[in-house]
């Protein structure tokens, strides 16, 4: 199956710096990637759908000058927190759609960010 | 807008034995319904996909069906291991995002 991997699959860091996480399509071009944030026994929340070549779109709520989504090119994105507060640790996940008609979704391993 | 349950949030059974876990969601006009298994502090893994035509899908001991007219779909899981032990969450697409559940908890006791 499509695999998607992450980068770091964990961080510290300390109040006010900024932490970038990649994700990355392994064997498989993704047109369409999606970054989640998931809370201590919760679902997950979708915060923005990121497009190769154009500008990410934000759910409502999400701040897009906060996390910032970048998606280069057809196997990589990146969500980049900056000014990170220790109410942004949480679990960051991200995945990918097969570019088919299935749209079967596809996951990494997330990203668990800490900030002191 | 979708929403989307799943019932029940947790569940503890002896192996052995087979269970439903079962999603629901408010808006039929989906495009596919997936169903994933999470580990503690782990990504999701998908298990298996159902198109909105299709009716169900099924992996070794896994079945999932799926009633779009009535927003529901379940998992079947025949003969539970401890290894089944995870949180399964269910999602459902319509023509651009994914909507999640906020999952069953599953617990296999040996």
């Amino acid at each position: 199956g499509a695999v998607v991997s992450q980068h770091p699959s964990w961080v510290i860091c300390k109040s006010g710096t900024s932490v970038k996480i990649e994700c990355r399509s392994l064997d498989f071009q993704a047109t369409t990637m999606f970054w989640y944030r998931q809370f201590p026994k919760q679902s997950l929340m979708l915060m923005a759908t990121s497009n190769e070549g154009s500008k990410a779109t934000y759910e409502q709520g999400v701040e897009k000058d906060k996390f910032l989504i970048n998606h280069a090119s057809l196997t990589l994105s990146t969500l980049t927190v900056t000014s990170a507060h220790p109410e942004d640790s949480s679990f960051y996940i991200c995945s990918a759609t097969l570019p088919r008609a299935t749209n079967e979704q596809f996951f990494g391993p997330g990203t668990r960010l800490t900030v002191l | 807008k979708q929403e989307v349950t799943q019932i029940p949030a947790a569940l503890s059974v002896p192996e052995g034995e087979n269970l439903v876990l079962n999603c629901s969601f408010t808006d039929s006009a989906i495009y596919n319904l997936q169903w994933f298994r999470q580990d503690p502090g782990k990504g999701l893994t998908s298990l298996l996909l159902i198109q909105s035509s299709q009716r169900e899908q099924t992996s070794g001991r896994l079945n999932a069906s799926l009633d779009k007219s009535s927003g529901r779909s379940t998992l079947y899981i025949a003969a539970s291991q401890p290894g089944d032990s995870a949180t399964y969450l269910c999602a459902v697409k319509d023509f651009n995002k994914f909507y999640f559940g906020s999952g069953t908890k599953l617990n296999v006791k040996p």
